[in-house]
C-alpha cells in the first residue's frame, strides 16, 4: 500500500501568516492527491483534489501544489477559522486503497 | 442538496459483528459514476478509507480489513450498509460514509456524513 507522510506534524502560527504543509507518498502518484480540513467534532471537508484544483466554495487563500512524491497545501494569509487539523490523501491505487497522511495540527501562536 | 447520515450502534462488545447504515439523499446509487464509501477514524489519530460501492454493484475494501468486511447497497432506500466482523477494542472509532466524486480521471470524497462513534467494550 501507499503511505503518506505529513510534516510537520503539529505548527503553530498567527493570523496573517502564510502557512506550507508538506505531503510526501511513498512512490509516485502523479497529482492524484488531494487535501482536506477538519474541525475538532466534525467530518472532514475536501479543500483541494488533483493536487491543485481548488474545490467550489473553498476560499482562495488555499492553494496546492507537487506531483510525484511531493506535495505542499499553502494558505496564503490564515484566518482565525482555518484552525483545523489538515490531511492529505492519495487516489492513485487501483484497485482503490485510498490512504491519509497522518495529519498535521495548525494551532494558534 | 447531498446529505449523509450514519446510524448504527453506539456499543459493541468483542467479537461482535458491527452493523451501520449510511442514509443520503441528493443522490441515487441506481445513477451512472454513483459511489459511497465508509472511512473510519480512531479517536485522535488520521482517517482510514474501508470500502467503497459503486452504482453497477462493483465492491472495493481495504487490503488489511477485507476478510472482515461486506458492503452493500439498497438503491430503493438510497442506503449502503457495512458489516465489520469480530470487532476488537481497537476498531473503536467514529465510522463515516462520504460520496466519492469522480472528476476526469480523479477520486475525492466530496460530501460526508456527521459520522458516528463506536466503541467497542465488553
Amino acid at each position: 500500500d501507499i503511505q503518506m507522510t505529513q510534516s510537520p506534524s503539529s505548527l503553530s502560527a498567527s493570523v496573517g501568516d502564510r502557512v506550507t504543509i508538506t505531503c510526501r507518498a511513498s512512490q509516485s502518484i502523479s497529482i492524484y492527491l488531494n487535501w482536506y480540513q477538519q474541525k475538532v467534532g466534525k467530518a472532514p471537508n475536501l479543500l483541494i483534489y488533483a493536487a491543485s484544483s481548488l474545490q467550489s466554495g473553498v476560499p482562495s487563500r488555499f492553494s496546492g501544489s507537487g506531483s510525484g512524491t511531493d506535495f505542499t497545501l499553502t494558505i496564503s494569509s490564515l484566518q482565525p477559522e482555518d484552525f483545523a487539523t489538515y490531511y492529505c490523501q492519495q487516489s492513485y491505487s487501483t484497485p482503490p486503497m485510498y490512504t491519509f497522511g497522518q495529519g498535521t495540527k495548525l494551532e494558534i501562536k | 442538496q447531498v446529505t449523509l447520515k450514519e446510524s448504527g450502534p453506539a456499543l459493541v462488545k468483542p467479537t461482535q459483528t458491527l452493523t451501520l447504515t449510511c442514509s443520503f439523499s441528493g443522490f441515487s446509487l441506481s445513477t451512472s459514476g454513483m459511489r459511497v464509501s465508509w472511512i473510519r477514524q480512531p479517536p485522535g489519530k488520521a482517517p482510514e478509507w474501508l470500502a467503497r460501492i459503486d452504482w453497477d454493484d462493483d465492491k472495493f475494501y481495504s487490503t488489511s480489513l477485507k476478510t472482515r468486511l461486506t458492503i452493500s447497497k439498497d438503491t430503493s432506500k438510497n442506503q449502503v450498509v457495512l458489516t465489520m466482523t469480530n470487532m476488537d477494542p481497537v476498531d473503536t472509532a467514529t465510522y463515516y460514509c462520504a460520496r466519492v466524486h469522480k472528476h476526469d480521471y480523479f477520486y475525492y470524497f466530496d460530501f460526508w456524513g456527521q459520522g458516528t462513534l463506536v466503541t467497542v467494550s465488553s
